[in-house]
């Protein structure tokens, strides 16, 4: 079964600094990756996704993702914290292609929230 | 391009009571889905379509929820009795996927707030 562990429920950073979001993913079959950010009462928007292709994955907004399957962790980062950039974060994991019954469908992390300090 | 449309944007009920959300997706999506996310928590998955066909409601809870999708376009969840742990935020996101591959981005509307007194 998949699953996912984001590290940290809140996440405190100084405007400049660099962020670094951590997640874990459990997965019997070569997983699919994705990084979601969350702004109040908004639903979710995607930031970057990883599909088996380059392991370093380029997102939106400066954001950027390394997938490491010996570590099992796709951990999000950006170099330098900008106070938009304040929200949930949610990683998440998707099988892919039919297995057990599920297409696509995604399982999400608890998410970190993320502060950024003037 | 519009986005995923859902309404209303917050509801309060008493339990017991029954509610429907409804959900329009991006236009051309074939598939359809709604999540339960409860406070502090990550989204969880309750039901997805295909065109208007269920491909998987494996974590519906049946006995008070339920989903359609008539024509294949817009969708209506409804809870029916609801009951306090329902609290939750309603969401609907919405794929081009058609060929069961699941790289294909989620695109999520803004939710409903449901609150059950």
């Amino acid at each position: 079964a998949q699953s996912v562990t984001q590290l940290g429920s809140h996440v405190s950073v100084s405007e400049g600094a660099l962020v670094l979001l951590r997640c874990n993913y459990s997965s019997s079959v070569p997983p699919y990756l994705f990084w979601y950010v969350q702004y109040p009462n908004q639903g979710l928007q995607l930031l970057l996704k990883y599909t088996s292709a380059a392991t370093l994955v380029k997102g939106i907004n400066g954001f950027e993702a390394e997938f490491k399957k010996s570590e099992t962790s796709f951990h999000l980062t950006k170099p330098s914290a900008h106070m938009s950039d304040a929200a949930e974060y949610f990683c998440a994991v998707s099988e892919g292609r039919n297995y057990g019954g599920s297409q696509g469908n995604l399982i999400f992390g608890k998410g970190t929230k993320l502060s950024v300090k003037p | 391009e519009a986005g995923v449309a859902q309404s209303p944007r917050y509801k309060i009920i008493e339990k017991r009571q029954s509610v429907a959300f409804w959900c329009n997706p991006i236009s051309g999506h074939a598939t359809l889905y709604w999540y339960q996310q409860i406070l502090g928590q990550g989204p969880k998955l309750l039901i997805q379509f295909q065109n208007n066909g269920v491909v998987d409601d494996s974590q519906l809870p049946k006995d008070r929820f339920s989903a359609e999708r008539l024509k294949g376009v817009d969708s209506t969840l409804k809870i029916q009795p609801a009951k306090l742990e329902d609290s939750a935020v309603y969401l609907c996101a919405s794929s081009p996927m058609t060929q069961l591959v699941s790289t294909d981005t989620q695109y999520f509307g803004p939710g409903t707030r449901l609150t059950v007194l």
